[in-house]
């Protein structure tokens, strides 16, 4: 199985703050990963696809970057809706996700 | 617009079975693949398992093989999830997802993307005795 990090578990920051979530795998999985935001109560949405492609109506505030292992989520003003927390997804082999990064208020 | 429609809430003795559908309207069902995720209580997202409907075979996490079964009914568009031996750990929000497929095409290769762009809104199974 291909076994998904991220870091780190968790932050603190404030609205306006430049937000980076490092993920990953424990092999290369190229291309083949997708970024979720989950907030409390709620399914998870689709943030980015493809490692760098942004889904439709997700806010340009959002990127990805990366191939191969390493792979980050970038949110580039942190807005009070961006609370939450985030998953990486792999698809390169079955499907597997991370543990999450919960972002909070400072 | 595709929407997934989830079952209701169950609440299930150990040693049970569980068996959660998810009805799809609108996109043409059997042309997409429909992943099956689970969230206990305070934990992340687990994959359990995936189908695609026109194939009808699935495949599985290992972790949950020997007991899951996920299936499709094109007639209906809907597909479920069968949990078996059901013990406390099960307990959880599972979600079905659509999950969709985008090709690109790199000189003569051609790479297939799969990404859950749309979910139910998961149905709590709660276990206990």
């Amino acid at each position: 199985d291909i076994q998904m990090t991220q870091s780190p578990s968790s932050l603190s920051a404030s609205v306006g703050d430049r937000v980076t979530i490092t993920c990953r795998a424990s092999q290369s999985i190229s291309s083949y990963l997708n970024w979720y935001q989950q907030k409390p109560g709620k399914a998870p949405k689709l943030l980015i696809y493809a490692a760098s492609s942004l889904q439709s109506g997700v806010p340009s505030r959002f990127s990805g970057s990366g191939s191969g292992t390493d792979f980050t989520l970038t949110i580039s003003s942190l807005q009070p809706e961006d609370f939450a927390t985030y998953y990486c997804q792999q698809s390169y082999r079955t499907r597997g996700f991370g543990p999450g990064t919960k972002v909070d208020i400072k | 617009q595709v929407q997934l429609v989830q079952s209701g809430a169950e609440v299930k003795k150990p040693g049970s079975s569980v068996k959660v559908s998810c009805k799809a309207s609108g996109g043409t069902f059997s042309s997409y693949a429909i992943s099956w995720v689970r969230q206990a209580p305070g934990q992340g997202l687990e994959w359990m398992g995936g189908i695609i409907p026109i194939f009808g075979t699935a495949n599985y996490a290992q972790k949950f093989q020997g007991r899951v079964t996920i299936t499709a009914d094109e007639s209906t568009s809907t597909a479920y999830m069968e949990l078996s031996s059901l013990r406390s750990e099960d307990t959880a929000v599972y979600y079905c997802a659509r999950d969709e497929m985008t090709t690109v095409t790199t000189g003569s290769e051609n790479y297939y993307y799969y990404y859950m762009d749309v979910w139910g809104k998961g149905t709590t199974v709660t276990v206990s005795s």
